[in-house]
């Protein structure tokens, strides 16, 4: 069965630095990998997948991703972090080799972007 | 106008009653979801109709029963409530299941809360 991973429970950040929030995960197939932000009270958005093609990929709000297949990590990206980040980031994957077609999600990482 | 919509938004009950939580979208999808997001924020699959066919039913006690009456709606009944129920639940919906990558629209959650 596929599972996702995401080692930090919070990453602390400063205003203008670059931010990583780690994704692992582990299919018997291809992998479908999604990142999705959710803020306060709200549902969780959609901010970018990798489905084939370029291991960079980019998405919503200026972040980025990239596929690394042999370290099977999906890490999110931003070269300079807001204060508006600042919310809960949930990792997800889709294993093709999985009949169930389930999208399954990671534990999240609260972002904070202190000013 | 809001794509995913369930209401009510806040929901607090007694251990032993029966609640119902509805959920409506306006996207034209034909696949909607149920996920429990849990006091920890970690979020897991329930159901999942396409076209009004239950195709994903978690191990989810059978005091859950969802309800499709049409590819618009997915609603959650749920009888005989406990306190480990408490949790926010999230409908969400995507266009098609089988040949959808995984990118899905999530309402705004409904929490409920069981004393």
């Amino acid at each position: 069965a596929q599972s996702v991973a995401q080692p930090e429970d919070q990453v602390n950040v400063a205003e203008g630095n670059p931010l990583t929030v780690k994704c692992t995960y582990s299919v018997s197939g291809n992998p479908y990998l999604f990142w999705y932000v959710q803020y306060p009270n709200r549902g969780l958005q959609f901010l970018l997948k990798y489905i084939t093609g370029d291991n960079l990929v980019k998405g919503s709000y200026g972040f980025e991703a990239e596929f690394n297949k042999s370290q099977t990590s999906f890490h999110l990206k931003k070269p300079s972090a807001l204060v508006s980040d600042s919310a809960l980031y949930f990792c997800a994957v889709r294993d093709t080799g999985d009949s169930s077609y389930k999208l399954i999600f990671g534990s999240g990482t609260r972002l904070l972007v202190r000013p | 106008d809001t794509a995913v919509s369930q209401t009510p938004k806040y929901l607090v009950t007694q251990m032993g009653n029966d609640k119902s939580i509805k959920c409506e979208q306006n996207l034209g999808h034909d696949t909607m979801y149920w996920y429990k997001q849990d006091s920890k924020k970690f979020l897991k699959i329930m159901f999942s109709y396409n076209n009004k066919e239950l195709i994903i039913n978690e191990t989810v006690p059978n005091r859950f029963s969802p309800k499709s009456p049409d590819k618009a709606h997915l609603n959650l009944h749920i009888n005989s409530l406990e306190l480990g129920d408490s949790a926010v639940y999230f409908c969400a919906s995507s266009q098609g299941f089988w040949v959808n990558t995984g990118e899905l629209f999530f309402g705004e959650g409904s929490r409920l809360t069981v004393l």
